[in-house]
């Protein structure tokens, strides 16, 4: 079964400065999407930025870039220019594309991000 | 266009009561995942429904049943309610079962007392 890890159970950055969250995760399959979700307080879960395994291209949103390093299983999220509205818990979340277990999300813990003025 | 609405915001029963929960999706999509998220964990994937046919399940026992309706909104059923059922209920609508994005709903905050 996938597994999703995120080893920082909250981090925090200062406002204007960049935070790097960690993710691994554990799978046999060679192609998969990637993905990091913000959940705010509201408790609605936002996706922030998707990487499809087949491209090695690291995937950028504005402020917000991935670090996808496939033979080590690993996906870091890079904020930068924090904001006081980046405060949020962040997960990471891995999907497969075929088999059984098609359409579902797997996720990490979550990492509460602080952001201080 | 609308988004994903989840009803009821809040609820509280229980233990053994039964209880549904109820999602619509976005406009356009047939398909509807619903989750589970334990205070201080991530969600959960319970079941999903692509055009009314459940469509893959996961490790949930099967006192967690739901439906799809044919405007593709859904309902989450929970019988025989447990204390460790408390959590906050996801769902989330796409277009398909592949490559294209959930949207997730605000949630329904359960507690079962």
């Amino acid at each position: 079964a996938q597994t999703v890890t995120q080893s920082q159970p909250e981090m925090s950055v200062q406002e204007a400065e960049t935070v790097t969250l960690s993710c691994t995760y554990d799978t046999s399959e060679s192609d998969y999407y990637l993905f990091w979700y913000k959940q705010p307080p509201s408790r609605q879960m936002i996706l922030v930025i998707r990487q499809e395994a087949y491209k090695q291209q690291n995937a950028t949103e504005n402020r917000f870039s991935v670090n996808f390093q496939k033979a080590a299983k690993s996906f870091s999220l890079k904020i930068s220019d924090s904001q006081l509205g980046d405060a949020a818990m962040y997960f990471c979340a891995y999907r497969n594309v075929r088999g059984s277990t098609l359409g579902r999300l797997y996720f990490g813990r979550g990492t509460q991000l602080t952001v201080w003025p | 266009e609308t988004g994903v609405t989840q009803s009821p915001t809040h609820l509280i029963k229980t233990r053994g009561q039964q209880v549904t929960l109820r999602c619509s999706s976005q406009s356009g999509h047939n398909t509807v995942s619903w989750y589970q998220q334990a205070l201080g964990q991530g969600p959960q994937f319970i079941f999903q429904y692509y055009r009314e046919e459940e469509n893959g399940r996961g490790n949930f026992p099967p006192r967690f049943s739901g439906l799809q309706f044919p405007n593709y909104s859904s309902e989450l059923n929970v019988n025989a309610l447990e204390l460790d059922d408390s959590a906050l209920y996801l769902c989330a609508s796409s277009l398909g079962t592949n490559k294209n994005e959930q949207f997730f709903g605000p949630g329904t905050r359960l507690t079962v007392l």
